[in-house]
């Protein structure tokens, strides 16, 4: 059973740019996390989706950035015209169910460089 | 805001003792308590987990212990190993809530030392 999975592992982006960052979550999990871990943090949470729905998305900056989950392909975090502070690493979860106990799998991440 | 803190960022300790690393929070409303430990490059891997109807959980060299009244958590190893070095995070939620959002502190960077 495959885990978390997201591509690119490493994105590099000129400012302006947009960026495009995609999770697969595990077999059979349709809730999905994102969050972010800037330089010497821990990680923030982002937003929170099911398929088709985003349920929470308090962590969101409210401009730029953007996700979904659609009924079908991988859930997708947006960040449109990148700027220097949104350079991080953006890592994605996926569990079974919506509680705090439900177990939350992580993704190897991806690293966002933007120069 | 920082709800969920981790104030040591880094501790050192020698093979085969006691590491304990420490962790406090500030929102009444969490009620679940984890460990996630991080390798550089690697996402977060769940570790161990507590409810706040408990005061401690163990699973082989891991303990998790609980102090409700002082919103204070720490994870002990025993024994410490090489291999345990890495970076652990304490993460809190609210099950009351619909959604299992994680609410994590800066991390506590353990090395242990051969």
């Amino acid at each position: 059973n495959a885990g978390v999975m997201q591509n690119p592992r490493h994105l590099v982006r000129r400012r302006g740019q947009e960026a495009r960052l995609r999770c697969s979550p595990m077999k059979g999990h349709s809730h999905v996390y994102w969050y972010r871990q800037l330089p010497e943090e821990g990680l923030k949470f982002m937003v929170y989706l099911q398929k088709e729905n985003i349920i929470d998305e308090s962590g969101m900056p409210k401009e730029r950035f953007s996700a979904e989950f659609p009924k079908e392909g991988p859930s997708i975090l947006r960040i449109q015209q990148v700027v220097r502070g949104d350079s991080a690493a953006y890592f994605c979860a996926s569990s079974l169910g919506d509680r705090g106990f439900d177990e939350q799998y992580f993704g190897p991440g991806t690293r966002l460089t933007v120069t | 805001d920082q709800q969920v803190k981790q104030n040591s960022p880094s501790l050192s300790v020698q093979e085969g003792r006691i590491s304990i690393l420490n962790c406090d929070y500030t929102n009444s409303m969490f009620d679940y308590f984890l460990w996630y430990k991080k390798y550089p490059a690697e996402g977060p891997t769940f570790l161990i987990s507590i409810s706040s109807i408990k005061d401690k959980n163990e699973d082989g060299r891991f303990t998790v212990f609980l102090n409700k009244s002082a919103k204070h958590l720490s994870l002990h190893i025993v024994p410490s190993q090489p291999g345990d070095s890495a970076v652990y995070f304490c993460a809190a939620s609210s099950g009351s809530s619909n959604t299992g959002k994680l609410i994590f502190g800066q991390g506590t960077t353990l090395q242990v030392k051969p």
